[in-house]
This record gives structure tokens, C-alpha cells and sequence, in this order.
């Protein structure tokens, strides 16, 4: 079964402050890994996936095959970047999301 | 370009009943996802539609069904509604193919009482 695990309900970090939001994942296949975000009062959004391997909104996120994992980085955060993010896991037409991870960047 | 949109936005309903929620897909996209998502989790793939057929689905009991249209709009309906049905329901609309990015709407808050 595929599962993904945010082990951070919550991070809060100062404007300016490197931030990571760690995301592991379980999955027998060849996985494709995506982050999206919502904002307070609005949808839930694409922010990036590992196919792309662009970044954006200064984020990026590689995808380490043999750890397992697919954490998002940014090395300077934003107040703006506050937000709630989800990483997910896509296979048969189906995401399978993590909890989500709560970030908080104070002033 | 329209947005995905849902409706309606909120309904509270009793434990029993039958709901139907609606959602308009964004102008484009032929495929349509609905997501299941409770307080304090991440939204759960309930099912997916392409070509007006159940293209998916996941570990949710048959009284979980749903509807596309050919306009591509949709339609989830649970049936004997149960308190643990209390949720955000999430609708989004993508490009058929695999992974293909989603796109989704507010949400319809569903409260069983």
C-alpha cells in the first residue's frame, strides 16, 4: 500500500530562516511526487512536482529514491510562504496525501 | 478561464439521509476527482470520472457514488449517511492522463448530525 508521511504537523520559522518540510513516502513503484499548498481562504494548489524540477516561488524539492523522501526547501523564507502544504504521492490516477505540515513564518 | 466550482459551500445533514454535492470543472479538463478530506488530515481519493464512467475509485463503500456529465460537471451522492461522513468534500478537475496536475475547487463542508 502507498502511504506518505509529513512527521510535522507544525513549523514555524522567522522571516529570512531556511525552511524544510520533510515528506517520506512508501511505495512499491517508480513514484511521481507532488507538494500542493493552501493559503489561508483559498484552494488547495499544485505548487510543484519532481517531474517538473523547476522551482517555484523560490521552493524546490528533489526526489531521493533511496531514502525515500521528497522534502521541500526554501533557503529564505517568506511571510508570505505561511501556509499549510501537503505532499502527495500520484499513481492510477489517484493522489494519496500526506497530513499536511502547517508553516508559519513569523516577522 | 473558469476555476472549479462546488456547491453548495456548506449543508448539515442527519445521519440517514441522502446528499448530493455538485461541482463544475474547470473550463477544459475532462476528468474529475473527488476527495475526502476530515479535520486534522489530507484529503482521501474517493473516486475519479473520465468519459462519464468511473475511472477509479478508492477504499470507500458502494452508498459513495457519483455522476459526470457530458458538460464534464459532476456529482458525488452518499447515500445513508453516517456522523463519520462529516467532512471537507473536495472536486477536482484535471486532463485525462496519469498524474496529470488536479485542480480543485473550495470544497463542500459536510456536517452529520
Amino acid at each position: 500500500a502507498q502511504r506518505v508521511t509529513q512527521p510535522e504537523k507544525l513549523l514555524s520559522v522567522f522571516k529570512g530562516a531556511p525552511v524544510e518540510l520533510k515528506c517520506n513516502y512508501s511505495y512499491s513503484g517508480s513514484p511521481e511526487l507532488f507538494w500542493y499548498v493552501q493559503y489561508s481562504r483559498q484552494r488547495l494548489q499544485l505548487l510543484l512536482r519532481h517531474i517538473s524540477r523547476e522551482s517555484i516561488k523560490g521552493f524546490t524539492a528533489d526526489l531521493n529514491k533511496g531514502e525515500t523522501s521528497f522534502h521541500l526547501k526554501k533557503p529564505f523564507a517568506q511571510e508570505e510562504d505561511s501556509a499549510m502544504y501537503y505532499c502527495a504521492l500520484g499513481s492510477n490516477y489517484k493522489l494519496t496525501f500526506g497530513k499536511g505540515t502547517l508553516l508559519t513564518v513569523n516577522p | 478561464e473558469t476555476g472549479v466550482t462546488q456547491s453548495p459551500t456548506h449543508l448539515i445533514k442527519t445521519r440517514g439521509q441522502q446528499v448530493t454535492l455538485r461541482c463544475s470543472s474547470q473550463s477544459g479538463h475532462n476528468t474529475v476527482s473527488w476527495y475526502q478530506q476530515a479535520l486534522g488530515q489530507g484529503p482521501q481519493f474517493i473516486f475519479q470520472y473520465y468519459r462519464e464512467e468511473e475511472n477509479g475509485r478508492g477504499n470507500f463503500p458502494p452508498r459513495f457514488s457519483g455522476l459526470q456529465f457530458p458538460n464534464y460537471s459532476s456529482e458525488l451522492n452518499v447515500n445513508a449517511l453516517e456522523l463519520d461522513d462529516s467532512a471537507l468534500y473536495l472536486c477536482a478537475s484535471s486532463l485525462v492522463g496519469d498524474n496529470s496536475p488536479l485542480h480543485f475547487g473550495n470544497g463542500t463542508r459536510l456536517t452529520v448530525t
